[in-house]
């Protein structure tokens, strides 16, 4: 399995950009990179993935390195409702795409 | 309308007792999930269900066996339930497999399990 490192907490300032990176030297060719968020008390939910080329949508922007050993997620303008523990995922295929969570980076907004 | 939605939300009950949670996603979606989240917060997929035939079955007692009636609802029945098996438990789906596009999986709210 591709493993994905990435730090326990960070801060952020509101309506500054949050950049979250995470490690994931092992990956594999047909692996994407997925970006979840947990929020306390509630469902993960999904915010972002990607392939090779970097992605946005209207949650966040997505760079991979090219090598795709790494990756950041982005949130352009934090606001408190973005606190939460950010889990980034490698896909495997086993019989369909797994998600495996790790322990995520708690994220922490602050006013 | 809710996406994924599983009842009941909180559930306590004793050691020894059978109970189930109920799943439903009105996505359209051909595959099903159930995650467990244990207390030190770590998620972990249990089943995966597509069209209603099982596909992945992780490592778990056998006491938990998954039901899907149709490709929109799987249930999670526990038999015995001991007290370890207190956590939160979510249902999710996907629309298939994955495939080029990957393989976005959709949450519900959990299910919180407390075994007393």
């Amino acid at each position: 399995d591709a493993k994905t490192t990435q730090p326990p907490s960070m801060d952020c300032a509101e309506g500054r950009a949050a950049n979250l990176p995470c490690n994931h030297s092992t990956i594999s060719g047909n692996e994407y990179v997925y970006w979840y968020r947990q929020i306390h008390s509630q469902g993960p939910q999904y915010i972002i993935h990607g392939l090779k080329n970097n992605e946005t949508n209207e949650m966040a922007s997505l760079i991979i390195t090219e090598d795709r050993k790494s990756s950041t997620l982005i949130l352009p303008h934090a606001t408190l409702r973005d606190t939460a523990v950010y889990y980034c995922i490698v896909s495997k295929w086993a019989g369909s795409y797994q998600l495996t969570f790790g322990k995520g980076t708690k994220l922490s907004v602050i006013p | 309308d809710t996406a994924v939605s599983q009842t009941p939300k909180y559930l306590v009950t004793q050691m020894g007792n059978d109970k189930s949670i109920k799943c439903e996603q009105n996505l359209g979606h051909d595959t099903m999930y159930w995650y467990k989240q244990d207390s030190k917060k770590f998620l972990k997929i249990m089943f995966s269900y597509n069209n209603k035939e099982l596909i992945i079955n992780e490592t778990v007692p056998n006491r938990f066996s998954p039901k899907s009636p149709d490709k929109a609802h799987l249930n999670l029945h526990i038999n015995s339930l001991e007290l370890g098996d207190s956590a939160v438990y979510f249902c999710a789906s996907s629309q298939d497999r994955g495939g080029a596009s990957g393989n976005t999986i959709y949450f519900g709210e959990g299910s919180w399990l407390t075994v007393v």
